[in-house]
């Protein structure tokens, strides 16, 4: 068990709807970051909040939204959503408010499948 | 345009044997490197990294070698045990960079 919760872990929905995945992170850990994997593809960086505010931005596009609230958990919205949008999402943490140099403890992940 | 590539999406290896998962890098900032463990159903879990200024660094049965001038990098897993099936992700940081993964390569290590 990494201590980094996300829900749900299962979501099915219709193109065109919007979704919102939840994530806390460890006891702690003041950096949450949000990852996207697609099928045949790796881990790609969507975002990064650090104590409430935006760090990191990495391929995330625009139909897609994210914030951390002052309890550090954070939401990831995705709006109008696309076939290609079905994929895994993790959430992970960290304690320091750069990743590189620092372990990212990951969540389970959230199985969005968009129909 | 996938800076961190693993080339190979699957490895097949018998128990006791040794398993060697490669990476390679086109970013020559990249100073930290790191090897994620994933079993199905489960987030990624850390395994184990290396820093730039280092060429080889080992925990128990994993030795994770950095070869700098190659942009090339290896988990070495001896011995193979059943257990250790799952798909690897090697990953890389420069400074105070977010990680950048690769795709994987899913290990299957058979009794």
């Amino acid at each position: 068990d990494s201590g980094v919760t996300q829900t749900p872990k299962h979501l099915i929905t219709a193109t065109g709807q919007r979704v919102t995945l939840r994530c806390s992170p460890r006891s702690g850990d003041l950096s949450v970051y949000w990852y996207q994997q697609s099928l045949d593809q790796g881990l790609q960086f969507l975002i990064q909040y650090y104590n409430g505010e935006e760090r990191a931005k990495g391929n995330i596009l625009e139909r897609f939204s994210a914030q951390q609230f002052p309890d550090l958990h954070s939401e990831l919205n995705l709006s109008s959503l696309e076939l290609g949008d079905s994929a895994l999402y993790f959430c992970a943490s960290s304690v320091v408010g750069q990743g590189g140099a620092g372990e990212l403890f990951f969540g389970e992940g959230s199985r969005l499948t968009v129909l | 345009d996938q800076q961190v590539k693993q080339n190979s999406p699957s490895l097949s290896v018998q128990e006791g044997r040794i398993s060697i998962l490669n990476c390679d890098y086109t970013n020559s900032m990249f100073d930290y490197f790191l090897w994620y463990k994933k079993y199905p159903a489960e987030g990624p879990t850390f395994l184990i990294s290396i820093s730039s200024i280092k060429d080889k660094n080992e925990d128990g049965r994993f030795t994770v070698f950095l070869n700098k001038s190659a942009k090339h990098l290896s988990l070495h897993i001896v011995p193979s045990q059943p257990g250790d099936s799952a798909v690897y992700f090697c990953a890389a940081a420069s400074g105070y960079s977010t990680l950048t993964f690769g795709k994987g390569t899913m290990l299957l290590v058979s009794p």
